[in-house]
């Protein structure tokens, strides 16, 4: 078990480019959650997946972000025309259903 | 709705000497309690947390936290600060029906002086 992990650790782009990030959760968890965290605040919760089903979305999550998790296993997070407001940590997060959740490091995402 | 509210952005304290993080919380529904920690550099762990029971709980490096249910409360303690532990330290809650998304507070980051 080599936990979390999240792909790219860090991303830099240009204001209006879209990204793509990847979560791979810890192999037998079946819930898979987005947050973002900006400089000096709390991480803040975005949506989250059981197995392959989106439970629950923020209304944090525009239009512009999309996260799928077409298999259950990793997710991808796609965020399209990126803007300067987008800049932030994003972590990814996974459990058993009604258990700990484990965070990944985390990809910084800077907008230029 | 829940929302969690930790009263202290920065807390410096001298190294061997106590800390208290202080956390208040508002929920309409039972919630479970959480302490993450950040150390520079890497990513959330669990510090503690309080589910059901002993309303005072306790992490291996010596943190303990006490659950106030009449003040909403869950603040962290440190007997004795180490250098090691310089770090951001997040409150957190959940809902105890569905033990989903979390919910965090903005953080008190902890730094120790020698």
């Amino acid at each position: 078990d080599t936990g979390v992990s999240q792909d790219p650790r860090h991303k830099i782009t240009k204001r209006g480019q879209n990204v793509t990030f990847r979560c791979d959760p810890i192999s037998e968890h079946n819930r898979l959650y987005w947050y973002r965290q900006t400089l000096g605040q709390g991480p803040e919760f975005l949506t989250y997946f059981q197995n392959e089903a989106q439970l629950e979305k923020s209304r944090l999550l525009s239009d512009r972000f999309s996260a799928e998790r077409p298999k259950g296993s990793f997710s991808t997070l796609e965020i399209q025309r990126t803007e300067q407001g987008d800049s932030a940590m994003y972590l990814c997060a996974s459990s058993l259903a009604g258990s700990e959740q484990y965070f990944g490091p985390g990809t910084r995402l800077t907008v230029t | 709705a829940q929302s969690v509210t930790q009263l202290d952005s920065q807390v410096p304290v001298f190294e061997e000497a106590p800390v208290e993080l202080r956390c208040n919380y508002s929920s309409s529904v039972s919630v479970y309690l959480f302490w993450y920690v950040q150390y520079p550099n890497q990513g959330l762990q669990l510090l503690l947390k309080y589910l059901s029971g002993s309303t005072l709980v306790e992490s291996i490096n010596g943190f303990e936290a006490e659950f106030n249910k009449s003040q909403t409360s869950f603040h962290l303690r440190k007997p004795s600060v180490h250098i090691s532990d310089t770090a951001e330290y997040f409150c957190a809650v959940t809902v105890y029906s569905s033990a989903s998304k979390i919910i965090f507070g903005s953080g008190t980051r902890l730094s120790i002086r020698p």
